[in-house]
Order: C-alpha cells, then structure tokens, then sequence
C-alpha cells in the first residue's frame, strides 16, 4: 500500500529564516510525487510535480527536490504570505493520488 | 481559464438524510476525482471518474456513491448520513493520466 509521512507536523519560522520540509513515501512504481499549498478553507494549490529521483523544480522561494524514498521542500527566506498547510502526495501504479496528512507552516514577521 | 467549481460551498444536513454534491471540471478536462478531507485523516481519495467511467475507488462504504456526465461534470452523493461524514469535499479534475489534479475550493459538509 502507498503511503505518505510528512515532517514535522508543524513548523514555525521567523521571516527570512530558511527551512525544509520532509516527505517520506513509499510507493510501488512511483508516477509522479506532487507538492501543494493549503489555505484555510479553501482547497489545495497545485505546486510542483516531479517524477524522477534527482529531478528539482523551483517557483519564488519554494524548491522542491527527490530522491527514492522522499522529497523536500525547501523555503528560502520566507515571508509570512508563505504561511499555509504544504501537502505532499504520490501517484504510483494505482494511480490514485495519496496524501501525507501535511506540514502547518507559520511565518512570523 | 475558469477552475474547478464546486456547489455548493457549504450544506448543513441531519443524520439519516442524503446529499448530492457536484462538480464542475477545468474545460477539456476529463478526469474528475472526489477526496474526503477531515482534521484526523487528512485527504483521502473517495474515487475518480474518467469518461463517465469509475476507473479507481477508495476504501469507503457504499453509503457514497459518484457519477459523472457526458460533459464532464460529476456528483458524489451519499446516503444515510452519519455524524462522521462531516467534512470537506473536495473535487480535482486533470486532463488524464500523470497529470496534475486541481482542486476546487471544496464543499463544506456538516453532519448534525
């Protein structure tokens, strides 16, 4: 069975101060791993899709890197708009999406 | 290009009762999946249309149930509603295999 662990469950920043955020999975014959932005109430905010170990994808100050078995996503200097939920999810053989339960990112000014 | 729409926003329901909760795709957009999302659980995958066809399902009960039209939209019901069943639902559509889903902004649902 696919499955999705994001770490850490929450994560409080000063603005300006850089941070990773952990994706763990494990997936038989991975198709695709996504990253998205969650506000509240309202639903997820495609991001980034990356589809083989190695590969890297950049927007503003989100970089979002893979390897086999996780993907990070980091923040560079951040600002408190970033402040949001950051899903991960992965598309194997399934091809049902599966989700981590998310990273609560809080940016203070 | 407009997004994925979903009505309504937000639905109050009693116990027993059944709700009907639609869909509607990005525009060439043929796929259509359903997710549950709950503080406990997180978003988890309810089933995915594609060409008026079920073509995945999660692991819920039949209590919930989906179909979707010639032009792409879908609905989800589901029956006999339980105090559980409070969530948000929430629809994504893509133009096929391996590609990006997009969401809608979801249909809030509580269960009373």
């Amino acid at each position: 069975e696919d499955q999705v662990t994001q770490s850490p469950e929450a994560l409080r920043l000063q603005e300006g101060e850089s941070s990773s955020l952990n994706c763990s999975y494990t997936v038989s014959g991975l198709r695709g791993l996504f990253w998205y932005r969650q506000d509240p109430g309202k639903g997820p905010e495609f991001l980034f899709t990356l589809y083989s170990a190695g590969e890297e994808k950049e927007k503003e100050r989100l970089k979002a890197t893979l390897t086999k078995k996780e993907s990070f996503l980091h923040i560079t200097a951040p600002k408190p708009e970033d402040s949001a939920t950051y899903l991960c999810a992965v598309q194997g053989g399934s091809e049902k999406l599966v989700f981590g339960k998310g990273t609560k990112l809080t940016v203070n000014p | 290009k407009a997004g994925v729409t979903q009505t309504p926003r937000y639905l109050i329901k009693t116990r027993g009762q059944q709700v009907t909760l639609s869909c509607s795709p990005i525009s060439g957009h043929r796929s259509v999946s359903w997710y549950q999302q709950t503080p406990g659980q997180g978003l988890q995958f309810l089933f995915e249309y594609f060409s008026e066809t079920q073509r995945n399902k999660g692991n819920f009960p039949g209590r919930f149930s989906g179909r979707q039209f010639s032009n792409s939209r879908s609905e989800m019901n589901v029956s006999t509603l339980e105090l559980g069943d409070s969530a948000l639902y929430l629809c994504a559509s893509s133009a096929g295999d391996q590609e990006t889903q997009y969401f809608g902004p979801g249909t809030r649902l509580l269960v009373l």
